[in-house]
């Protein structure tokens, strides 16, 4: 099962900041939380992650709570192109590398 | 942009037959993952690689089989195919580092079994 809990969907106006929450209340101190996002039918793509800190990159900015029980994915300005279902996924990384994704956020740009 | 190739993008073959699905990457990943997935639904991990020979089952049973005998292919085999194997399947890789674990998608084979 995931051990993340995410909303199933969510709705955004383009040019708007997008901000995805997830919990993840029961994680252990060495998982890394990462996110990737999957439009329409198409390989999942990965986006961000982090362990303790705040990251930021080309994509998106990922918040994580001092105590890391959950985290926000933010999509600083959003646009139709964002439209697509977002995972928030815990990983050990190294050889406990596997993913589980559970059923994601289905997040909808609007005009 | 990641370079992990699928081949083929849609097959639809008939009960009884063999096929394979190809995964390439060249980026030299030692890691490489093999998803199922069905439409609207979750991805589900059914088989994985850590390295040349080492093949390993994942958390969703399949009927398939692959093989790892050289880093940069990882293809996948349904040894008689049928209609509850229609679905998409989505190949991975990653260099599987501690701290740098991000997973590289392919485009994924959409098959279909009639």
């Amino acid at each position: 099962d995931a051990k993340t809990t995410q909303p199933t969907s969510m709705d955004c106006a383009e040019g708007r900041a997008a901000n995805l929450p997830c919990n993840h209340s029961t994680i252990s101190g060495n998982e890394y939380v990462y996110w990737y996002r999957q439009i329409h039918s198409q390989g999942p793509q990965y986006i961000i992650h982090g362990l303790k800190n705040n990251e930021t990159n080309e994509m998106a900015s990922l918040i994580i709570t001092e105590d890391r029980k959950s985290s926000t994915l933010i999509l600083p300005h959003a646009t139709l192109r964002d439209t697509a279902v977002y995972y928030c996924i815990l990983n050990y990384g190294g050889s406990q590398g596997n993913l589980i994704f559970g059923k994601g956020t289905k997040l909808s740009v609007k005009p | 942009e990641a370079d992990i190739y699928q081949t083929p993008r849609y097959l639809v073959i008939g009960t009884g037959k063999k096929i394979t699905l190809e995964c390439s990457q060249t980026m030299g990943h030692d890691k490489m993952y093999w998803y199922q997935q069905d439409p609207g639904m979750e991805l589900h991990l059914i088989h994985y690689s850590y390295g040349v020979n080492s093949t390993e089952k994942g958390d969703l049973s399949s009927e398939s089989t692959v093989s790892r005998i050289r880093t940069e292919h990882f293809p996948l085999t349904l040894e008689s195919a049928r209609p509850s194997h229609t679905s998409q399947y989505l190949c991975a890789s990653s260099a599987g580092g501690q701290a740098n674990n991000e997973q590289f998608f392919g485009p994924g084979t959409r098959l279909t079994v009639l």
